[in-house]
Protein backbone atom coordinates (compact mmCIF):
# COMPACT_ATOMS: atom_id res chain seq x y z
CA UNK A 1 0.00 0.00 0.00
CA UNK A 2 0.96 3.63 -0.14
CA UNK A 3 3.09 5.37 2.37
CA UNK A 4 3.77 8.44 3.32
CA UNK A 5 6.77 9.85 5.40
CA UNK A 6 6.11 12.81 7.33
CA UNK A 7 8.67 14.93 8.98
CA UNK A 8 9.65 15.52 11.31
CA UNK A 9 7.51 13.64 13.66
CA UNK A 10 7.34 16.33 16.21
CA UNK A 11 8.31 19.68 16.20
CA UNK A 12 8.17 22.33 19.40
CA UNK A 13 8.82 26.23 18.22
CA UNK A 14 8.94 29.36 19.97
CA UNK A 15 5.85 31.80 19.40
CA UNK A 16 6.46 33.80 16.32
CA UNK A 17 8.67 30.99 14.36
CA UNK A 18 8.38 29.27 10.90
CA UNK A 19 8.51 26.09 10.52
CA UNK A 20 7.85 23.29 7.98
CA UNK A 21 6.09 20.10 7.40
CA UNK A 22 6.96 17.71 4.83
CA UNK A 23 4.75 14.66 3.19
CA UNK A 24 6.77 12.19 1.33
CA UNK A 25 5.73 9.70 -0.95
CA UNK A 26 7.60 6.97 -3.15
CA UNK A 27 4.66 7.05 -6.07
CA UNK A 28 2.61 9.78 -7.54
CA UNK A 29 0.10 11.46 -5.73
CA UNK A 30 -3.22 11.99 -7.47
CA UNK A 31 -3.99 14.28 -5.04
CA UNK A 32 -2.58 15.24 -1.56
CA UNK A 33 -4.75 16.52 1.69
CA UNK A 34 -3.54 18.11 4.50
CA UNK A 35 -5.71 17.79 7.74
CA UNK A 36 -4.90 19.14 11.54
CA UNK A 37 -5.77 17.47 14.62
CA UNK A 38 -6.55 19.15 17.78
CA UNK A 39 -5.40 16.45 20.44
CA UNK A 40 -8.74 14.01 21.90
CA UNK A 41 -10.70 15.81 18.82
CA UNK A 42 -11.69 14.58 15.25
CA UNK A 43 -9.36 15.99 11.95
CA UNK A 44 -9.97 19.69 10.33
CA UNK A 45 -9.55 19.73 6.38
CA UNK A 46 -7.17 22.25 5.69
CA UNK A 47 -6.32 22.04 1.71
CA UNK A 48 -6.15 20.24 -0.84
CA UNK A 49 -3.47 19.85 -4.06
CA UNK A 50 -3.85 18.44 -7.16
CA UNK A 51 -1.62 19.87 -9.58
CA UNK A 52 2.44 19.72 -9.75
CA UNK A 53 3.45 22.96 -8.47
CA UNK A 54 0.27 24.01 -6.87
CA UNK A 55 0.85 26.19 -3.73
CA UNK A 56 -2.29 27.60 -2.16
CA UNK A 57 -2.66 29.72 0.92
CA UNK A 58 -5.13 29.96 4.43
CA UNK A 59 -4.38 32.47 6.80
CA UNK A 60 -0.22 32.10 7.61
CA UNK A 61 -0.35 28.47 6.27
CA UNK A 62 0.51 27.33 2.95
CA UNK A 63 1.25 24.08 1.52
CA UNK A 64 2.92 23.32 -1.85
CA UNK A 65 2.84 20.07 -3.87
CA UNK A 66 5.90 19.62 -5.93
CA UNK A 67 5.98 19.17 -9.77
CA UNK A 68 6.66 15.48 -9.66
CA UNK A 69 3.83 15.29 -7.78
CA UNK A 70 5.84 13.22 -4.69
CA UNK A 71 6.55 15.90 -1.95
CA UNK A 72 4.42 18.19 -0.35
CA UNK A 73 5.41 20.64 2.24
CA UNK A 74 3.33 22.61 4.92
CA UNK A 75 4.44 26.15 6.04
CA UNK A 76 3.48 28.27 8.96
CA UNK A 77 4.27 31.51 9.51
CA UNK A 78 4.82 33.41 12.84
CA UNK A 79 3.63 30.24 14.58
CA UNK A 80 0.86 30.35 17.09
CA UNK A 81 -0.36 28.91 19.94
CA UNK A 82 -3.59 28.15 18.33
CA UNK A 83 -1.90 26.06 15.50
CA UNK A 84 -0.32 23.16 18.21
CA UNK A 85 -1.67 19.66 17.43
CA UNK A 86 -0.86 17.19 14.57
CA UNK A 87 -0.81 17.89 11.43
CA UNK A 88 -1.81 15.12 8.97
CA UNK A 89 -1.40 14.11 5.07
CA UNK A 90 -3.18 11.86 3.15
CA UNK A 91 -2.79 10.54 -0.42
CA UNK A 92 -5.61 9.37 -3.13
CA UNK A 93 -3.19 7.05 -5.20
CA UNK A 94 -6.22 6.19 -7.34
CA UNK A 95 -7.29 2.43 -6.93
CA UNK A 96 -6.10 -0.23 -5.19
CA UNK A 97 -7.02 -2.68 -2.39
CA UNK A 98 -8.02 0.21 -0.72
CA UNK A 99 -9.99 1.89 -3.66
CA UNK A 100 -10.10 5.28 -3.44
CA UNK A 101 -9.79 6.19 -0.13
CA UNK A 102 -7.09 8.04 1.71
CA UNK A 103 -4.02 6.72 2.97
CA UNK A 104 -2.55 8.90 5.68
CA UNK A 105 1.01 9.63 7.36
CA UNK A 106 1.34 9.23 10.91
CA UNK A 107 1.70 12.96 11.49
CA UNK A 108 3.64 15.77 12.97
CA UNK A 109 3.01 17.06 16.31
CA UNK A 110 3.31 20.43 16.81
CA UNK A 111 3.91 22.01 19.83
CA UNK A 112 3.87 25.98 19.90
CA UNK A 113 5.67 27.49 23.03
CA UNK A 114 5.04 31.11 24.35
CA UNK B 1 -25.49 21.22 9.87
CA UNK B 2 -24.62 19.14 12.18
CA UNK B 3 -21.79 17.66 9.86
CA UNK B 4 -20.67 14.21 10.74
CA UNK B 5 -21.50 12.76 14.10
CA UNK B 6 -20.13 9.07 15.81
CA UNK B 7 -22.17 7.81 18.36
CA UNK B 8 -21.07 7.09 21.13
CA UNK B 9 -18.04 9.11 22.22
CA UNK B 10 -16.80 6.52 24.71
CA UNK B 11 -17.17 2.93 25.62
CA UNK B 12 -15.27 -0.25 27.66
CA UNK B 13 -16.00 -3.50 26.24
CA UNK B 14 -14.90 -7.00 27.97
CA UNK B 15 -13.14 -9.34 25.46
CA UNK B 16 -15.85 -11.16 23.59
CA UNK B 17 -18.74 -8.53 23.48
CA UNK B 18 -19.98 -6.76 20.91
CA UNK B 19 -21.10 -3.30 19.98
CA UNK B 20 -22.04 -1.09 16.82
CA UNK B 21 -20.58 2.21 16.09
CA UNK B 22 -22.91 4.43 14.71
CA UNK B 23 -21.80 7.40 12.16
CA UNK B 24 -24.38 10.15 10.50
CA UNK B 25 -23.79 12.68 8.06
CA UNK B 26 -26.19 15.04 7.19
CA UNK B 27 -24.18 16.54 3.69
CA UNK B 28 -25.82 14.13 1.36
CA UNK B 29 -22.35 12.57 0.77
CA UNK B 30 -22.07 9.53 -1.44
CA UNK B 31 -18.96 7.86 0.29
CA UNK B 32 -18.36 6.91 3.50
CA UNK B 33 -15.50 5.57 5.34
CA UNK B 34 -14.24 3.80 9.00
CA UNK B 35 -10.66 4.85 10.01
CA UNK B 36 -9.16 3.38 13.34
CA UNK B 37 -6.05 5.73 14.88
CA UNK B 38 -3.76 3.93 17.13
CA UNK B 39 -0.29 5.58 18.28
CA UNK B 40 2.51 4.94 16.02
CA UNK B 41 0.32 3.53 13.34
CA UNK B 42 -1.38 6.75 11.85
CA UNK B 43 -5.08 6.24 10.65
CA UNK B 44 -5.69 2.91 8.92
CA UNK B 45 -8.65 2.66 6.82
CA UNK B 46 -10.97 -0.39 8.09
CA UNK B 47 -14.30 -0.49 5.78
CA UNK B 48 -15.49 2.24 3.49
CA UNK B 49 -18.93 2.83 1.18
CA UNK B 50 -19.26 4.13 -1.87
CA UNK B 51 -22.91 4.75 -1.42
CA UNK B 52 -26.34 3.37 -0.12
CA UNK B 53 -25.69 -0.69 0.20
CA UNK B 54 -21.96 -1.02 -0.88
CA UNK B 55 -19.47 -1.81 1.43
CA UNK B 56 -15.70 -2.26 1.05
CA UNK B 57 -12.75 -3.67 2.56
CA UNK B 58 -9.80 -1.23 3.48
CA UNK B 59 -6.40 -1.60 4.70
CA UNK B 60 -7.64 -3.43 8.19
CA UNK B 61 -11.22 -5.16 7.61
CA UNK B 62 -10.80 -8.62 9.95
CA UNK B 63 -12.75 -8.57 12.85
CA UNK B 64 -14.99 -5.62 11.97
CA UNK B 65 -18.50 -5.77 9.79
CA UNK B 66 -20.32 -2.43 7.84
CA UNK B 67 -23.63 -1.97 6.78
CA UNK B 68 -25.01 1.21 4.57
CA UNK B 69 -28.72 0.54 4.56
CA UNK B 70 -29.36 4.33 4.63
CA UNK B 71 -27.31 6.89 2.52
CA UNK B 72 -26.45 8.73 5.50
CA UNK B 73 -25.60 6.18 8.12
CA UNK B 74 -22.51 4.14 7.95
CA UNK B 75 -22.48 1.44 11.19
CA UNK B 76 -19.03 -0.26 12.37
CA UNK B 77 -19.65 -3.91 13.80
CA UNK B 78 -17.73 -5.58 16.24
CA UNK B 79 -18.81 -8.89 16.90
CA UNK B 80 -16.58 -10.29 19.34
CA UNK B 81 -14.58 -7.28 20.49
CA UNK B 82 -10.79 -8.25 21.36
CA UNK B 83 -8.26 -6.05 23.49
CA UNK B 84 -6.24 -5.79 19.72
CA UNK B 85 -9.02 -3.41 18.81
CA UNK B 86 -8.48 -0.84 21.65
CA UNK B 87 -8.64 2.17 19.78
CA UNK B 88 -10.02 5.66 18.61
CA UNK B 89 -12.38 4.88 15.57
CA UNK B 90 -13.35 8.02 13.43
CA UNK B 91 -16.10 8.13 10.77
CA UNK B 92 -15.28 10.33 7.55
CA UNK B 93 -17.73 10.88 4.45
CA UNK B 94 -16.74 12.94 1.03
CA UNK B 95 -19.12 14.29 -2.05
CA UNK B 96 -16.66 12.06 -4.15
CA UNK B 97 -13.26 9.82 -3.94
CA UNK B 98 -11.92 13.30 -5.18
CA UNK B 99 -12.93 15.82 -2.66
CA UNK B 100 -12.13 16.44 1.13
CA UNK B 101 -13.18 14.00 3.68
CA UNK B 102 -15.08 15.50 6.82
CA UNK B 103 -14.55 13.88 9.79
CA UNK B 104 -16.60 12.77 13.12
CA UNK B 105 -15.32 13.46 16.76
CA UNK B 106 -14.02 10.03 17.44
CA UNK B 107 -15.11 7.37 19.61
CA UNK B 108 -12.46 5.90 22.10
CA UNK B 109 -12.91 2.01 22.42
CA UNK B 110 -11.34 0.27 25.53
CA UNK B 111 -11.39 -3.24 25.50
CA UNK B 112 -10.06 -5.01 28.35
Amino acid sequence: SQELEQSPQSLIVQEGKNLTINCTSSKTLYGLYWYKQKYGEGLIFLMMLQKGGEEKSHEKITAKLDEKKQQSSLHITASQPSHAGIYLCGADIGYSNSGYALNFGKGTSLLVTP
Amino acid sequence: NAGVTQTPKFRVLKTGQSMTLLCAQDMNHEYMYWYRQDPGMGLRLIHYSVGEGTTAKGEVPDGYNVSRLKKQNFLLGLESAAPSQTSVYFCASSYSSYNEQFFGPGTRLTVL
